[in-house]
């Protein structure tokens, strides 16, 4: 079955860098965009990126903008979220999420990532 | 950025109620809004797309409408495993952005 699985979560200081990964299973990544969500911890929704599914096309939100990349290696079937300068309203539960046509219709479970000193 | 104003906030309503809740956008979306249900502990799931399009496996109380600037969220008896939380999300523009939520509690 689809299954999206995040890891590299974790307790960072500001100002240090994380990546993340999403494995994906259960269906194939080159027919897919996908997306990283965060939440901070007792708050809303945040869209995060966006990489499309050949990775020719990446959008970020502009509070990450500069900071994260987004990648992907079809052959891992795996997604990675790199986060550079990590400030503490970094603070949140990723999610990465698949597309399936125009609409987001998948989500991991999130791997949490405290920045703090 | 297109903002999405969601309300209310909080709805008290007790099992068998109809539940309605409103998502505003600060510009035209045509029809590209989304609605997500979130329980504590848990990741998102889509009910509905495209303003009113049901998700794969989404009972048929589950109703969505709108477009424009204007959507609504139905949820026309309440189960009980339906208190949670609700957010829209437009996928019109980029930046895609979510409301802040709805959060429907038993009464």
């Amino acid at each position: 079955q689809v299954q999206l699985v995040e890891s590299g979560g974790g307790v960072v200081q500001p100002g240090t860098s994380l990546r993340l990964s999403c494995a994906a299973s259960g269906f194939t990544l080159t027919s897919h965009n996908m997306h990283w969500v965060r939440q901070a911890p007792g708050k809303g929704l945040e869209w995060v990126a966006f990489i499309s599914f050949d990775g020719r096309n990446k959008y970020f939100a502009d509070s990450v903008k500069g900071r994260f990349t987004f990648s992907r290696d079809n052959s891992k079937n795996t997604l990675y979220l790199q986060m550079n300068s990590l400030r503490a309203e970094d603070t949140a539960m990723y999610y990465c999420a698949r597309d399936y046509g125009a609409r987001t219709d998948f989500w991991g479970q999130g791997t949490l990532v405290t920045v703090s000193s | 950025e297109i903002i999405l104003t969601q309300s209310p906030a909080t709805l008290s309503l007790s099992p068998g109620e109809r539940a309605t809740l409103s998502c505003r956008a600060s510009q035209s979306v045509t029809r590209d809004l989304a609605w997500y249900q979130q329980k504590p502990g848990q990741a998102p799931r889509l009910l509905i797309y495209d303003a009113s399009k049901r998700a794969t496996g989404i009972p048929a109380r589950f109703s969505g409408s709108g477009s424009g600037t204007d959507f609504t969220l139905t949820i026309s008896s309440l189960e009980p495993e339906d208190f949670a939380v609700y957010y829209c999300q437009q996928r019109s523009n980029w930046p895609l952005t979510f409301g802040g939520g709805s959060k429907v509690e038993i009464k």
